[in-house]
């Protein structure tokens, strides 16, 4: 079973369109994420949800909205999409919304505007 | 402003050799993680180092904590090729958050 998974793999969109992430876990974990990571491997967080409740928001442009319907879920929808989107984004989650606890990342959504 | 600067970003060695990679930040962090990224995939926790001068081995990888809790280094001991490659450290500025700041990562090959 995988323990994040996170769908679609790949992400392939015109430029204005708008799109979803969907993220599950199965690990019974209180925390999610989600994580940007751009062509130089450069991995920023963008978001962190703690049992429902947004806790971290890196000023991420609102046209991306996260949405967690229950803790094992947390979803990405990007509104208006523009070129400098595409990138990779991981989904993530850890027991406890603490340090030094091991974060769980899906294979990611490799998306591409063109 | 990058905040934890991975060095080198890119080691092209061959089957047996050793290497350090290194993670510098002129900040504190409360915890540094390593991780290892494959291809297509997520990145994988290799180890959380969390006390300033901490040594932690994992097989042929030793990882170090510095003093004031500022750098943190990887060493690998006659690598193989499976030991291939993108290393991130990642800091936690705080205990009370699983807020993560990334290097940019190292990218290893390491060649049969």
């Amino acid at each position: 079973d995988t323990a994040v998974s996170q769908t679609p793999k790949y992400l392939v969109t015109q430029m204005g369109n708008d799109k979803s992430i969907k993220c599950e876990q199965n690990l019974g974990h209180d925390t999610m994420y989600w994580y940007k990571q751009d062509s130089k491997k450069f991995l920023k967080i963008m978001f962190s949800y703690n049992n429902k409740e947004l806790i971290i928001n890196e000023t991420v442009p609102n046209r991306f909205s996260p949405k967690s319907p229950d803790k094992a879920h947390l979803n990405l929808h990007i509104n208006s999409l523009e070129l400098g989107d595409s990138a990779v984004y991981f989904c993530a989650s850890s027991p406890l919304d603490r340090a030094n606890e091991k974060l769980f990342f899906g294979s990611g959504t490799q998306l591409s505007v063109l | 402003t990058q905040l934890l600067e991975q060095s080198p970003q890119f080691l092209s060695i061959q089957e047996g050799e050793n290497l350090t990679v290194y993670c510098n930040s002129s900040s504190v962090f409360s915890s540094l993680q390593w991780y290892r990224q494959e291809p297509g995939e997520g990145p994988v926790l290799l180890v959380t180092v969390v006390t300033g001068g901490e040594v932690k081995k994992l097989k042929r990888l030793t990882f170090q904590f510095g003093d004031a809790r500022k750098d943190s280094s990887l060493h690998i001991t006659a690598a193989q090729p499976g030991d291939t490659g993108l290393y991130l450290c990642a800091g936690a500025r705080s205990s009370n958050t699983g807020k993560l700041i990334f290097g940019q990562g190292t990218t290893l090959q390491v060649k049969p």
